[in-house]
């Protein structure tokens, strides 16, 4: 079946604008995550969904960062006047839910560049 | 808050060596998951191992285990047969047991690098 997808790959934008990260997780998948990736770390978490609810945004760095789920499936993340140290690779993941552990299914993420 | 460390930023071995990655975390938690996520090029992660901390036998998939010290919050990976394949990032991470989902706390990342 298909796994987590999300566009675009590349996104290359200015200081300032406002940009929008899309993420098509597994089918009947009900729990959603959005990790940050910068240069040679390992990711970082910033917000988890179960169904349309944010369950988690602890991880988010500052008001700046949105994030939804209106239908439960699709998610879509939202950076307002970014900024360059907003460059990294955004990774979208999705599971099961109902019970913990569960594995969590990685997308190809998505580069953005604030230049 | 827990944390995960891989001490190790880069290791490289010829192809079908056997090579071990090192993690060690720090939690207060009792019940929890451990995961090894591989992430080559590609960027995408890939699930490589996982293991329950409540269960005292390792887990093993194929050419990949993982050696448990759960007194010591120890979770090394061990690759046999290594491959030019297995080249990529490899990630340790953390995710405490709990109903409903939970995040995942990820070490730094070591490279590994298969010379044929």
């Amino acid at each position: 079946g298909a796994g987590v997808s999300q566009t675009p790959s590349n996104k290359v934008t200015e200081k300032g604008k406002y940009v929008e990260l899309r993420c098509d997780p597994i089918s009947g998948h009900t729990a959603l995550y959005w990790y940050r990736q910068s240069l040679g770390q390992g990711p970082e978490f910033l917000i988890y969904f179960q169904g349309t609810g944010a369950a988690d945004d602890s991880g988010l760095p500052n008001d700046r960062f949105f994030a939804v789920r209106p239908e439960g499936s699709v998610s879509t993340l939202k950076i307002q006047r970014t900024e360059r140290g907003d460059s990294a690779v955004y990774l979208c993941a999705s599971s099961l839910s109902g019970t913990g552990g569960n594995t969590q299914y990685f997308g190809p993420g998505t580069r953005l560049t604030v230049l | 808050a827990q944390t995960v460390t891989q001490s190790q930023p880069e290791m490289s071995v010829q192809e079908a060596e056997t090579v071990t990655l090192s993690c060690t975390y720090d939690t207060s938690e009792n019940n929890y998951y451990l995961f090894w996520y591989k992430q080559p090029p590609s960027r995408q992660m890939i699930l490589v191992i996982r293991q329950e901390a409540y269960k005292q036998q390792n887990a093993t998939e194929n050419r990949f285990s993982v050696n448990f010290q759960k007194a010591a919050k120890s979770f090394s990976l061990k690759i046999s047969d290594s491959q030019l394949g297995d080249t990529a990032m490899y990630f340790c991470a953390f995710m405490k047991r709990s109903q409903g989902a939970q995040k995942l706390v990820f070490g730094q990342g070591t490279r590994l690098t298969i010379n044929p």
